[in-house]
């Protein structure tokens, strides 16, 4: 597609609840990251995936979190358990290559928990 | 670890003002630098990049310069419009081939420009 999608756009759910967030990157970046960006906190980098190699899962804040990238194309940001410190918006960035610029973001997931 | 500080906000500007942003680093290396924008209800964009030291990158009026010996990448602009309001992130990210060349950004800086 033109740009990087994420769905849904806004999401509230009840504490205790998973959620799952998709992201469809760019059709062609190899590239693709998870981002949190939580009020006053900034962006927080949470996964990131490239090509076939191993996700680089550093910034997942906890064993709720996971991710997967099918077939190197969309990615589900998956969050078990939901808790209320879990509400933020969630970020997908894609980009070609490995290149450190060229990242185009997605409009993000705005996940609020009850 | 890497680190982006930014200057406390947000900030409000009257029309045409001059605009400074401070942002400060801490690195391994010689980062990249960027200045990323996000406009109400949009994604972030890139708005400008630096990737050594000296570089200014500029774009829509805005400048900012790669300065190593203070590790600063301040963003100004000399007459801020009422279509600049949004949320401004300064960031860097390490030039990787092959690896993770994730962004470190700052926390973000919301500025409003009335008319």
């Amino acid at each position: 597609g033109a740009g990087v999608s994420q769905s849904p756009s806004n999401k509230v759910t009840e504490k205790g609840k998973d959620v799952e967030l998709r992201c469809d990157p760019i059709s062609g970046h190899t590239a693709l990251y998870w981002y949190r960006q939580s009020l006053g906190q900034g962006l927080e980098f949470l996964i990131y995936f490239q090509g076939n190699s191993a996700p680089d899962k550093s910034g997942l804040p906890s064993d709720r979190f996971s991710a997967e990238r099918t077939g190197g194309s969309v990615s589900t940001l998956t969050i078990q358990r939901t808790q209320q410190e879990d509400s933020a918006v969630y970020l997908c960035a894609s980009k070609e290559g490995a290149a450190n610029y060229g990242y185009t973001f997605g409009s993000g997931t705005r996940l609020t928990v009850v | 670890g890497d680190s982006v500080t930014q200057m406390e906000g947000p900030v409000t500007l009257s029309e045409e003002a001059f605009l400074t942003i401070n942002c400060t680093y801490t690195a391994t290396g010689y980062p990249s630098l960027f200045w990323y924008v996000q406009y109400p209800g949009e994604g972030l964009q890139l708005l400008l990049k630096a990737t050594k030291a000296d570089d200014k990158g500029s774009n829509k009026g805005f400048e900012a310069t790669y300065r190593k010996e203070t590790t600063s990448f301040h963003l100004e602009k000399g007459s801020v419009q009422v279509s600049d309001s949004a949320v401004y992130f300064c960031a860097l990210s390490h030039a990787a081939t092959g690896a993770n060349s994730k962004l470190t950004f700052g926390k973000g800086i919301t500025l409003s420009v009335r008319p």
